[in-house]
């Protein structure tokens, strides 16, 4: 059983505009709800991050919705730039241990 | 501060050898969990640690295991590898058990030939 669920797979935004990966998960007792980006090579980096007692989250260009009825949530990458080309991994750990379950990823690719 | 840091960045085995991963979480940083990243699977995990116990296992044979020690440093060991081990074995750290945010080194590239 999938814990999450991540789409797109892929996603080509030109520079300047909107990149929105989503995901759904089925556990209720999650309680976090991080973001990571990684490059070829590295390992992931926590981006942003969101607590289900709020619904949306900014941090720079970085914003996480949170619909906690709907069992979703989403990033939202503003003015997106070719250095934000990487992929990105939604995430939530099992209640009260440091288990991650790690969405699919989703491989961005910002055109100049 | 330091990161997470993982020692070595690469290997390269042999099918049916043994191998033994480090990592050395950030400073102050109890809890440790170790993580396989493959393009087929994705990401998974594999163990968690705390205070030299270890509080949760991922779905593995029982070829991977780890350890800790009083210092929070990990090491995660592969008996008899197999080609399908070759992965990206990555280590996370956060400051107790159950605690976010965790933190990611830039693991272990381990290819099996």
């Amino acid at each position: 059983q999938q814990q999450v669920k991540q789409s797109p797979q892929s996603l080509i935004v030109q520079k300047g505009g909107i990149s929105i990966i989503n995901c759904a998960y089925e556990n209720t007792a999650f309680d976090y709800f991080p973001w990571y980006q990684q490059f070829p090579g590295k390992g992931p980096a926590l981006l942003i991050a969101i607590r289900p007692d709020v619904s949306e989250k900014k941090e720079g260009r970085f914003t996480i919705s949170f619909n906690k009825s709907a069992k979703q949530f989403s990033l939202h990458i503003m003015d997106s730039q070719p250095g934000d080309s990487a992929t990105y991994f939604c995430a939530a750990p099992q209640y009260n241990f440091n288990k991650f379950y790690f969405g699919s990823g989703t491989k961005l690719n910002v055109k100049p | 501060k330091a990161g997470v840091t993982q020692t070595p960045r690469y290997l390269i085995k042999t099918r049916g050898q043994q191998v033994t991963l480090s990592c050395s979480p950030i400073s102050g940083h109890r809890s440790v969990s170790w993580y396989q990243q493959t393009p087929g699977q994705g990401l998974q995990f594999l163990f968690e640690y705390f205070s030299e116990t270890q509080r949760n296992k991922g779905n593995f044979p029982g070829r991977f295991s780890g350890r800790q020690f009083s210092n929070s440093r990990s090491e995660m060991n592969v008996s008899t590898l197999e080609l399908g081990d070759s992965a990206l074995y990555l280590c996370a750290s956060s400051l107790v058990a159950g605690s976010q945010p965790q933190h990611f080194g830039d693991g272990t590239r381990l290819s099996i030939l």
